[in-house]
């Protein structure tokens, strides 16, 4: 079975300065795919940013980084220079591989407020 | 292009009741997925769909849930017999579902909020 936990239930951050999310994971699939949402309070789900659990490279996107440390089986999210809008929920999420259905299981989320 | 669409936004009902909820994936993509998010448990998948394949309904918590898919387009999640702990935001997703994993982006819809009286 997988599993996403998210140790940070909330946190706030000062505009223009960055910050961490963490995101711990547990899977015997060798191959998986690791995505990051952010659900602002209209409530849609945004994709963020995917790290392939082969992949050699950090991904990133924008302000958006994702710190991959397979053998401690973390994907934390980084933000760099924070902004108003990025107050939301982020949530971390697991992929596996094809035989296990393609669904994706997630944490319990972050709510990250940003302070001006 | 347009994304996932869903309706309606909010649905109130009695409790007994059931309800039809829609979804409209992004066009192309032949995955789609129910999930759902309450304030217990999160958010949980339901079930999936991919092509003609049968669908995948391991999350769905009870008899009562059931879905379709037309077309390879369209789903419609009804409820029968509604129940308060049934209460939550009910998201679809679709993906393009081809080859690797990094094409399997599943992108969501803004949700149906299911309140059960």
């Amino acid at each position: 079975a997988q599993k996403i936990t998210q140790t940070q239930p909330g946190m706030f951050v000062q505009e223009k300065e960055a910050v961490t999310l963490d995101c711990t994971y547990d899977t015997s699939d060798p191959s998986y795919g690791l995505f990051w949402y952010k659900q602002p309070s209209s409530g849609e789900m945004i994709f963020l940013i995917y790290q392939g659990s082969y992949d050699q490279q950090n991904a990133t996107e924008g302000r958006y980084s994702l710190n991959f440390q397979k053998a401690r089986k973390s994907a934390n999210l980084v933000i760099s220079a924070s902004q108003l809008g990025d107050s939301a929920m982020y949530f971390c999420a697991m992929r596996g591989s094809k035989a296990a259905g393609n669904k994706l299981t997630f944490g319990g989320g972050t709510r990250v407020l940003v302070k001006p | 292009g347009a994304g996932v669409s869903q309706s309606p936004s909010n649905k109130v009902t009695e409790k007994g009741k059931d309800v039809e909820l829609r979804c409209d994936p992004i066009s192309g993509h032949t995955a789609l997925y129910w999930y759902r998010q309450s304030l217990g448990q999160g958010l949980e998948f339901l079930i999936y769909f991919q092509g003609n394949s049968a669908p995948d309904k391991s999350g769905l918590p009870s008899d009562r849930f059931s879905a379709e898919r037309t077309g390879g387009s369209v789903s419609t999640l009804t409820i029968q017999r509604t129940q308060q702990e049934d209460s939550a935001v009910y998201l679809c997703a679709s993906s393009l579902a081809k080859g690797g994993l990094a094409e399997d982006t599943q992108y969501f819809g803004p949700g149906t909020r299911l309140t059960v009286l």
